[in-house]
């Protein structure tokens, strides 16, 4: 099966810039998705790649997909307080599969 | 954009009582929904995929008579959490998919927190 790892934790300043990646085992996915998630809330869609591109850009963020090395990242610019939360990368194979989920800390 | 409603957002019910959770998607007709469980600090769990007009599909190690789920609508899954534990404490999650489930984004409800006591 599906197979996704993340790093669980990434503390940034305000201001700077937040990568958060991701890599995973199948490459069978059509759209590769980035979710937000506040606390104790649902999913957020964020931004989503389709697998035969490697960039996206959406405003303040940036998806990276380097398919050689089953890497997904995401970069969010001129990171906010607002920005805090959990990102999940996530892969569609019929059924939508999740990393463990990234924290991300933005200190003032 | 998409919306998807789920209700209650947070219940709390006694050991042996049944819950019911509805998820509804607002503004666009879903085919099929899913039904997430989530544990504190860890990832979502699938439990079941939810068919419209026909049985759900459960995970491996999730009890359909536990987790009872009806797809009655195209814009309505409802998941009724039966004679209810402790253990079933958790935070449920439904999502639905506007286009075909395994080529289109998933937009998710807010969540019901369910405290067993």
């Amino acid at each position: 099966g599906e197979d996704v790892e993340q790093s669980l934790f990434l503390s940034v300043r305000e201001g700077d810039s937040s990568v958060i990646n991701c890599t995973y085992t199948d490459s069978s996915s059509t759209y590769l998705y980035w979710y937000k998630q506040e606390p104790g809330a649902g999913l957020q869609l964020l931004t989503y790649i389709f697998s035969n591109m490697d960039m996206k850009q959406d405003q303040r963020l940036t998806v990276l997909l380097n398919k050689k090395d089953k890497h997904l990242s995401l970069r969010i610019a001129d990171t906010q307080t607002g920005d805090s939360a959990i990102y999940f990368c996530a892969f569609n194979t019929g059924k939508l599969i999740f990393g463990q989920g990234t924290t991300l800390q933005v200190k003032p | 954009g998409a919306v998807v409603s789920q209700h209650p957002s947070r219940v709390i019910c006694k050991s042996g009582t049944s819950v019911k959770i509805e998820c509804r998607s607002l503004d666009f007709q879903a085919t099929t929904m899913f039904w997430y469980r989530q544990f504190p600090k860890q990832s979502l769990m699938l439990m079941a995929t939810s068919n419209e007009g026909s049985k759900a599909t459960y995970e491996q190690g999730v009890e359909k008579d536990k987790f009872l789920i009806n797809h009655a609508s195209l814009t309505l899954s409802t998941l009724t959490v039966t004679s209810a534990h402790p253990e079933d404490s958790s935070f449920y999650i439904c999502s639905a998919s506007q286009g075909a489930a395994d080529n289109s984004p998933l937009h998710f409800g807010n969540g019901t927190r369910l405290t067993v006591t």
